[in-house]
């Protein structure tokens, strides 16, 4: 299998535009993680999903952040309109129905607002 | 709720030398543990879990932990590390309140270094 799938691996923007980052989960797996890692704040779950469906967005820091899994084999997540302290390293992640499962992890976007 | 403590930021290690990074957890029911390993520029891998079962748990690399639920910790151990072991290593964990709609909350991680 090849993993879970996250592009762009890099992404460079101005304040004010939109930003969107995409996810592919590994095939079969049912929940699938957004996370956001900064020096600051170290590791944030942002949302996760269940089959397509968002569980629990509790982590999602504001409005201007959106995401969605239109489908089992992908997801995007959202930033309108960025914002400097948007920059951070934003991880997807996804594992098996079995709640003692593995979560397995993309390699992560790494986003710059300028 | 949950929560776990990674004590420091940073541990240095010379090379052969045993690697202790310290965890301890916060949960009102049985949990899930888990340890991460996450080198420069990649995503986190994980190293080895408990769930049920033996309290000695072996992982990937030479790794092994031991739940002490009197303690509350799970403390990430190898015996002698090496140069490639250089890393920010992340404990999470998890419980079965939730069953199968639980989520990992991960301490903020430490750098491992290891000197020649």
């Amino acid at each position: 299998d090849a993993g879970v799938i996250q592009s762009p691996r890099h992404e460079v923007t101005e304040m004010g535009q939109e930003v969107t980052l995409r996810c592919k989960p590994i095939s079969g797996h049912d929940y699938l993680f957004w996370y956001r890692q900064t020096m600051m704040r170290g590791l944030e779950l942002l949302i996760y999903f269940n089959n397509n469906v968002p569980i629990d967005d509790s982590g999602m820091p504001e409005d201007r952040f959106s995401a969605k899994m239109p489908n089992a084999s992908f997801s995007t997540l959202k930033i309108q309109p960025s914002e400097p302290r948007d920059s951070a390293v934003y991880f997807c992640a996804s594992r098996g129905r079995g709640y003692t499962d593995t979560q397995y992890f993309g390699p992560g976007t790494r986003l710059t607002v300028l | 709720a949950q929560s776990v403590t990674q004590l420091g930021s940073h541990v240095s290690v010379s090379e052969g030398a045993l690697v202790l990074l310290r965890c301890n957890y916060s949960s009102s029911v049985p949990p899930y543990l888990f340890w991460y390993v996450q080198y420069p520029n990649q995503g986190l891998q994980l190293l080895l879990k408990y769930t049920t079962g033996a309290t000695l748990v072996k992982g990937i690399n030479g790794f092994e932990a031991e739940f002490k639920k009197s303690e509350t910790s799970f403390h990430l151990t190898k015996p002698s590390a090496h140069m490639s072991d250089a890393a920010e290593y992340f404990c999470a964990v998890s419980d079965l309140l939730t069953g199968a709609n639980s989520k990992l909350t991960f301490g903020k991680g430490i750098t491992l270094s290891v000197r020649p």
